[in-house]
């Protein structure tokens, strides 16, 4: 039972380039997030989706696009990185919204030189 | 201002020392408390969930929530060192949207 899996774990990009980071999650969850985490910034939400077929705008949704592709898939693209953007990646996922426990992926590491 | 504030530390202790983690916030609509524990270049794992105010015990961890002065707290007794990792409070107000969390405070127990 693997959880919540994303992929890549580590990721080297120039600025400018193009990237899709790939949550995929076997708990049979309906919601699902995607944060960034920076030193002292703590976790902050990108995108999230609370059902299959909807998601809405977090904190800091610029630079990014997010496909909620089937129930089990969330996928988060950068269209063109820009240093600022380098970070921890996590995808996380829950039941059904926030009343119930999240549980996240180890984390995609992303540095945009 | 940030909806969360907690302190980043770090915070270092003896074994054997009790901790105290504390987080305000400013929302009053919050309603789901939790404390997530993250260990070095993993992802957070949920310790402690507590809806509205009251306390609630779990082994060495005991999770505050005072709700009329929007603070919570997490204590550990009897810490050891494989409590030494980053300790994030989380809160939510339920419903679609997501949780917001504070910076995370990094604790340090000395053996």
């Amino acid at each position: 039972n693997a959880g919540v899996t994303q992929t890549p774990k580590f990721q080297v990009l120039k600025t400018g380039q193009s990237m899709t980071l790939q949550c995929a999650q076997d708990m049979n969850h309906n919601s699902m997030y995607w944060y960034r985490q920076d030193p002292g910034m703590g976790l902050r939400l990108i995108y999230y989706s609370a059902s299959e077929g909807t998601t809405d705008k977090g904190e800091v949704p610029n630079g990014y696009n997010v496909s909620r592709l089937n129930k089990r898939e969330f996928s988060l693209r950068l269209e063109s990185a820009a240093p600022s953007q380098t970070s921890v990646y996590f995808c996380a996922t829950t039941l059904q919204g926030t009343s119930t426990e999240a549980f996240f992926g180890q984390g995609t590491r992303l540095t945009v030189v | 201002q940030k909806e969360v504030e907690q302190d980043p530390g770090p915070l270092s202790v003896p074994e054997g020392a009790i901790v105290s983690l504390n987080c305000t916030y400013s929302n009053s609509a919050f309603q789901y408390f939790m404390w997530y524990r993250q260990y070095s270049r993993k992802g957070p794992e949920l310790l402690m969930y507590t809806y509205s105010s009251g306390n609630k015990e779990d082994g060495r961890f005991t999770a505050q929530v005072d709700k009329s002065s929007k603070y919570i707290s997490l204590f550990i007794r009897d810490s050891q060192p494989s409590d030494s990792a980053t300790y994030l409070c989380a809160m939510s107000e339920g419903g679609r949207r997501a949780l917001t969390f504070g910076s995370g405070t990094r604790l340090q127990v000395q053996p």
